[in-house]
């Protein structure tokens, strides 16, 4: 079964450092990975996405991620946070075609 | 382009009240289609999701169904809203048999029950 672990439900940052935000996933086979932002009272926006192309995958915003399969990870990443970054952040993977799996999100303040 | 457009925007109801929103595609055929509950502050519940015309299939036991009548446009519907169906609800849709591509969501529905 595919599932996704998002640590740390809250992630605080000062504007102008660097933002990371973790993701792990487990499943047998490497999956497809995707990663969200929801900013309040708004559908989520997709960030960018991981289908077995190049390992460092960029993403709108500033955003990158890398997928290290011996990890199992997929942490994003922004070298500089911006106030206009603080949202909700989600970690998806998909291998069945009908259904995503998403972890349960991180806050994300931007302290100025 | 594909859009989705899903509304209302926000809806109070009371207890025991019907429910029906709806979500539809623009841009795009045969694709599959989604309902996620979300509750303050927590991450995302799949209810439904579709793969074709009147195929629909639930994810939770509920209080709340779906339909499909048209391709491009699915709705969720209640006979008698809970006080535990508050939440934030947001349609989304994805191309047919694609894994490796993602989903795309609406702007939400925030249904608060009184």
């Amino acid at each position: 079964a595919q599932s996704v672990t998002q640590l740390g439900s809250h992630v605080s940052v000062s504007e102008g450092a660097l933002v990371l935000l973790r993701c792990n996933y487990s499943s047998s086979v490497p999956p497809y990975l995707f990663w969200y932002v929801q900013y309040p009272n708004q559908g989520l926006q997709l960030l960018l996405k991981y289908t077995s192309a190049a390992t460092l995958v960029k993403g709108i915003n500033g955003f990158e991620a890398e997928f290290k399969k011996s990890e199992t990870s997929f942490h994003l990443t922004k070298p500089s946070a911006h106030m206009s970054d603080a949202a909700e952040y989600f970690c998806a993977v998909s291998r069945t075609g009908n259904q995503f799996y998403f972890g349960t999100g991180t806050s994300l303040t931007v302290i100025p | 382009s594909q859009t989705i457009h899903q509304w209302p925007a926000t809806l109070v109801q009371p207890v025991g009240s019907p429910l029906s929103l709806e979500c539809t595609v623009e841009g795009t055929s045969n694709p599959n289609l989604y309902w996620y509950r979300q509750a303050a502050g927590r991450g995302l519940q799949l209810l439904f999701y579709s793969v074709g015309i009147g195929q629909i299939s639930s994810e939770v036991p509920q209080n709340l169904s779906a339909s499909r009548p048209q391709d491009r446009q699915f709705i969720l519907s209640s006979k008698k809203l809970l006080l535990s169906d508050s939440g934030f609800y947001l349609c989304a849709w994805s191309l047919t048999g694609r894994s490796n591509q993602p989903q795309h969501f609406g702007d939400g529905t925030r249904l608060s029950i009184l």
